[in-house]
């Protein structure tokens, strides 16, 4: 079955600095790999997503990805963040099997 | 032009009470799920439908009982309340969730308290 790994519970940083999420993905064969935020209250939404081709993933919000499959790895990254970018955020891997597993998940706190 | 929707945003009940959870999408989507979000904010699927059809139901509690009468509409019905069903319900809908390359649209969640 496959699994999420994200080994960062919290992560501060400042306005304007450079922000990576790490995530870690255990499946046999070729993951659909997928980043969502959560703001305070709201349900998740889809930042970006990786099925196949080019591994480095543009998504919203000036967010991109990039797929490593000898690091098993999909981290997400932005160059400068905002104080909107104040979240929760989520990977998650689907294996064609009718469902998303999700990592546990990452909390941002964006300090002025 | 809500994409998916779930009814009522907060629920506060008994322990033992029955209650009920709508979700609708206009996406045109087939497949609907709901997910339970803990108090840790773990994310885990509890039911997953594909055109009104059950495809998972993972390792649920038989009090809940998950309703499709259409495409459109994935219900979520729980009786006897337990104290452990505190959480946030979050229904989402997805086009060919089969195949695992669908991202799923979530509903803004269902926060369920049980006292």
């Amino acid at each position: 079955a496959q699994s999420v790994t994200q080994p960062d519970i919290h992560i501060t940083v400042s306005e304007g600095a450079s922000l990576e999420l790490r995530c870690n993905y255990s499946y046999g064969a070729t993951p659909y790999l997928f980043w969502y935020v959560q703001s305070p209250g709201q349900g998740l939404q889809l930042l970006l997503k990786y099925f196949s081709g080019d591994t480095l993933v543009q998504g919203i919000k000036g967010f991109e990805a990039e797929f490593k499959r000898s690091q098993s790895s999909f981290n997400l990254r932005k160059p400068s963040v905002h104080w909107s970018d104040a979240a929760e955020y989520f990977c998650a891997v689907g294996a064609g099997d009718y469902k998303l597993s999700f990592g546990a998940g990452t909390t941002v706190t964006v300090r002025a | 032009d809500t994409a998916v929707s779930q009814t009522p945003k907060y629920l506060v009940t008994q322990m033992g009470n029955d209650k009920s959870i709508k979700c609708e999408q206009n996406l045109g989507h087939d497949t609907m799920y709901w997910y339970k979000q803990d108090s840790k904010k773990f994310l885990k699927i509890m039911f997953s439908y594909n055109n009104k059809e059950l495809i998972i139901n993972e390792t649920v509690p038989n009090r809940f009982s998950p309703k499709s009468p259409d495409k459109a509409h994935l219900n979520l019905h729980i009786n006897s309340l337990e104290l452990g069903d505190s959480a946030v319900y979050f229904c989402a809908s997805s086009q060919g969730g089969g195949t695992g390359t669908s991202p799923l649209h979530f509903g803004n969640g269902t926060r369920l308290t049980v006292t």
